[in-house]
């Protein structure tokens, strides 16, 4: 069965750190560009980053550049993202999604075929 | 940024009806690469359509797609008890990637 499935969402405080992490299963890991999307519950959903199905290029939304870093690790069919300086607005369910029918050769413009279910994260003190 | 603007915010409806579902994009979207998701309470999105009008593996063809310049259109046949639910867009012609607000079809 392919499945991705989402941890290390929690409670954080302004300003500290947290790791999400998407473990990939049923599916060559390696094949697929791999994306993280967000959703404040009750809100809509917005893109947050994406990574080559090799880690050469990466993308990030305006909101979070510079605060959040996404790799991957094929060898281990996982997905990360790297939160730092986490602030109140960061507060939402994190999906990670399988790049599909993508534009171009990075698949960092792509639709979405697969997601996890979501870890959540929520920034408070 | 493309600002993908959805409409109406909710739709009531009756199971057998036909839905239409509005996206209207701020400016061109490349090649028409704009999808729509379905997402139910508590689960994740669901991927229906693709490049603006094929659809995805495994849906349904009572699901349909079509773009005017920049307007999208999502349409459901007939509306099966199922397919109540909240739909979004997604341009992914540009970065950065962005969806609609979101359209709710509800039961009237």
């Amino acid at each position: 069965e392919v499945q991705l499935v989402e941890s290390g969402g929690g409670l954080v405080q302004p300003g500290r750190s947290l790791r999400l992490s998407c473990a990939a299963s049923g599916f060559t890991f390696n094949d697929y560009a791999m994306h993280w999307v967000r959703q404040v519950p009750g809100k809509g959903l917005e893109w947050v980053s994406g990574v080559t199905w090799n880690s050469g290029n990466t993308d990030y939304a305006d909101s979070v550049k510079g605060r959040f870093t996404v790799s991957r690790d094929n060898a281990k069919n996982s997905l990360s993202l790297q939160m730092n300086s986490l602030r109140a607005e960061d507060t939402a369910l994190y999906y990670c999604a399988r790049a599909k029918y993508c534009t171009g050769n990075t698949c960092l413009r792509s639709a979405f075929d697969i997601w996890g279910q979501g870890t959540v994260v929520t920034v408070s003190s | 940024e493309i600002v993908l603007t959805q409409s109406p915010g909710t739709l009531s409806l009756s199971p057998g009806e036909r839905a239409t579902l509005s996206c209207r994009a701020s400016q061109s979207v490349f090649n028409t690469y704009l999808a729509w998701y379905q997402q139910k309470p508590g689960q994740a999105p669901r991927l229906l359509i693709y490049g603006a009008s094929s659809r995805a593996i495994g849906i349904p063809d009572r699901f349909s797609g079509s773009v005017s310049g920049t307007d999208f259109t999502l349409t459901i046949s007939r509306l099966e008890p199922e397919d109540f639910a909240v739909y979004y867009c997604q341009q992914y012609g540009s970065s950065p990637l962005t969806f609609g607000g979101g359209t709710e079809v509800e039961i009237k």
